[in-house]
């Protein structure tokens, strides 16, 4: 079945660490997004990827980076400059810019020890 | 920039009952977009509405998008425990595509037996 693998699912980093989320589709869509999600929050946008080799910064972007060298995949890097990086990441991806995000992950829980 | 408000932040319901969740956004829309996330789970489309006053029905539930699309609301007739979950809007601003899509907070739905 076609869908977001995500992993892992949970990851514990040691502060001034940097570590990467690992996020895969098998959907053939274009566009692939990471989200970050807070308790009682919404999503917020930190990446967004609308074609190989082309991404931009959404609303939160400082204190990480990506990739997008092939189309099924666009991975994460939490670096050490996020200030707050325990959260829960999402990656989504949608057909192509303009349709509504049709598939997410099942996440990855980042805590910093 | 755009803002996104979603109330109630949590409802509590007896099982069997009605529940609505609005949504208001501070800029015009070009179309908004719902999703629910049940406990410990990842965002799941629901639906998305695009037309000034256009009314969408999926078995129990109701979405509404307001005539100045602004506003949006869900409506789930004789809530059942499977509905438990937080049902967030999405709006995407007149921009287009996801990297516009700015996320409400969620109402939390609680359903009591």
């Amino acid at each position: 079945d076609g869908g977001i693998t995500q992993s892992p699912k949970y990851l514990f980093r040691k502060e001034g660490q940097n570590v990467t989320l690992s996020c895969e589709q098998n959907l053939n869509h274009d566009a692939m997004y990471w989200y970050r999600q807070d308790p009682g929050q919404g999503l917020r946008l930190i990446y967004y990827s609308q074609i190989v080799n082309d991404f931009q910064k959404g609303d939160i972007a400082e204190g990480y980076s990506v990739s997008r060298e092939k189309k099924e995949s666009f991975p994460l890097t939490v670096t050490s400059a996020q200030k707050n990086p325990t959260a829960f990441y999402l990656c989504a991806s949608s057909a192509k810019r303009g349709t509504p995000i049709s598939a997410f992950g099942s996440g990855t829980r980042l805590t910093v020890v | 920039g755009q803002q996104v408000m979603q109330i109630p932040q949590y409802q509590h319901v007896q099982e069997g009952e009605d529940f609505t969740t609005y949504c208001n956004s501070s800029t015009t829309l070009s179309n908004i977009q719902w999703y629910k996330q049940r406990p410990g789970g990842h965002p799941v489309f629901l639906i998305q509405l695009v037309k000034s006053g256009e009314v969408k029905k999926q078995k129990r539930l109701t979405f509404q998008f307001g005539e100045a699309k602004k506003n949006s609301s869900l409506h789930i007739t004789a809530t059942q425990t499977t509905d438990v979950g937080t049902y967030f809007c999405a709006g995407v601003n007149s921009g287009g595509g996801a990297d516009g899509l700015t996320f409400g907070k969620g109402t939390h739905l609680i359903i009591q037996p």
